[in-house]
């Protein structure tokens, strides 16, 4: 599977947009972008994932660069609760049953 | 999605002896679960694979006498830490995947932390 590269930590007021970039260079065609967060102490959460299409659901949104080969999540408007470490793993594509890599993520903190 | 219980969400035990983490699924069918570990500041490990039924794949680095996985039912999976040590100290998650989904349909239970004193 594809290596990631994403920033230690980032901050952001309550209420902008937090954008998350991700760097996944080596990307290959048949792996997939996908997004979770653990807020400190849970499980991870899944988010959002995405091929090369830019993608939204009720949490985030994921814009894909037309390369591939880095993306940024978009929390729209960020809340306090929204304080977690995010991650971007890149995985292939289909339905085996394969554990996560996860990297170090993104420590992002929202400040009131 | 998938509700997934770990039980219990703590435990601090003595060093040298065995604790046992459950990790059920509350309304989904999981053919195959995951367990992962998390030190202090640190990202997520797999640690195993193990499918209903058949035994569990440790990932390397992972003892497989120390770490014992058994997946009785497609709703339970237990993770049993045996003679545990201080080093054994750490946040404990499990995952759960149904049959032909995909990644993003891997539920993460709330994790367990073991304290090993």
């Amino acid at each position: 599977d594809a290596k990631t590269t994403q920033p230690t930590s980032m901050d952001c007021a309550e209420g902008r947009a937090a954008n998350l970039p991700c760097n996944h260079s080596t990307i290959s065609g048949n792996e997939y972008v996908y997004w979770y967060r653990q807020i400190h102490s849970q499980g991870p959460q899944y988010i959002i994932h995405g091929l090369k299409n830019n993608e939204t659901n009720e949490m985030a949104s994921l814009i894909i660069t037309e390369d591939r080969k880095s993306s940024t999540l978009i929390l729209p408007h960020a809340t306090l609760r929204d304080t977690a470490v995010y991650y971007c793993i890149v995985i292939t594509s289909g339905g085996g049953a394969d554990g996560l890599t996860f990297g170090k993520g993104t420590h992002l903190i929202i400040q009131p | 999605g998938a509700v997934v219980s770990q039980h219990p969400s703590w435990v601090i035990c003595k060093s040298g002896t065995s604790v046992k983490i459950e990790c059920r699924s509350l309304d989904f069918q999981a053919t195959t679960m995951f367990w992962y570990r998390q030190f202090p500041k640190q990202s997520l490990m797999l640690m195993a694979t193990s499918n209903e039924g058949s035994k569990a794949t440790y990932e390397q680095g992972v003892e497989k006498d120390k770490f014992l996985i058994n997946h009785a039912s497609l709703t339970l999976s237990t993770l049993t830490v045996t003679s545990a040590h201080p080093e054994d100290s750490s946040f404990y998650i499990c995952s759960l995947q149904g049959a032909g989904q995909r990644y993003y349909e891997q539920y993460f239970g709330p994790g367990t932390r073991l304290t090993v004193t």
